[in-house]
């Protein structure tokens, strides 16, 4: 079955620093997407890639999609505390199923 | 914001009752979710619906049943609620259209003592 993992689990970086999150494939990638969820709160849809080399942005977040290396990268630039918050990918495995990564938790000191 | 709204929000069980968790849209969207999510499991899905009165398994759906009756609901029910059951459930939603935009819902905290 495809598995999705996010590096790196937890991130800690300073108010205004820029940070990539990753999310790699163990299958081909269909579909990636990103989420944003909030402490205590639900998932928030950010963005979606469907081909290699796609790149999309919502705020100042910018995703990537590599094919060949079955992985999506997330940047943010110059982050702010509203940023904070656990980060997710799903990927579609083409049977009506979307798979989530476990998330990587990022949390931006003032 | 997707019109997805789950019912209860939170629930506090003794083992070995039955729950049933609701999850209504007004999206009229097609494919419906189950979701748990846990510490150092992420998001895992329990079962999911592509249509009214069809339904398949997850990755985790011992324990768990579902029905949908009806475009607008689906429901989740825990036949004998065990403490492994303890989780945050997430339904979610998806159009036939574009079918990998999901949105999700706010969450039902559950807890089974």
């Amino acid at each position: 079955s495809q598995e999705l993992e996010q590096s790196p689990q937890s991130l800690i970086v300073q108010e205004g620093k820029n940070l990539t999150i990753n999310c790699t494939s163990s299958k081909t990638l269909y579909g990636l997407y990103w989420y944003k969820q909030k402490y205590g709160e639900g998932l928030i849809f950010l963005m979606m890639l469907q081909k290699g080399g796609e790149e999309e942005s919502h705020e100042k977040i910018t995703a990537k999609l590599d094919e060949k290396k079955q992985q999506s990268s997330l940047h943010i630039t110059a982050s702010q505390p509203s940023h904070a918050g656990i980060y997710l990918c799903g990927a579609d495995n083409r049977d009506d199923k979307i798979i989530f990564g476990k998330g990587t938790r990022l949390h931006i000191l003032p | 914001d997707a019109g997805i709204t789950q019912s209860p929000r939170h629930k506090v069980t003794e083992t070995g009752t039955p729950v049933t968790l609701r999850c209504h849209q007004t999206e009229n969207h097609r494919y419906m979710y189950w979701y748990r999510q846990d510490p150092g499991h992420g998001l895992r899905l329990i079962h999911y619906s592509y249509g009214v009165k069809d339904t398949d398994k997850g990755e985790v759906s011992d324990g768990y049943s579902v029905s949908r009756s009806k475009t607008e609901d689906f429901l989740l029910t825990l036949e004998s609620a065990t403490s492994s059951q303890t989780s945050v459930y997430f339904c979610a939603i998806s159009d036939q259209v574009r079918r990998h935009t999901i949105y999700f819902g706010e969450g039902s905290w559950l807890t089974v003592v």
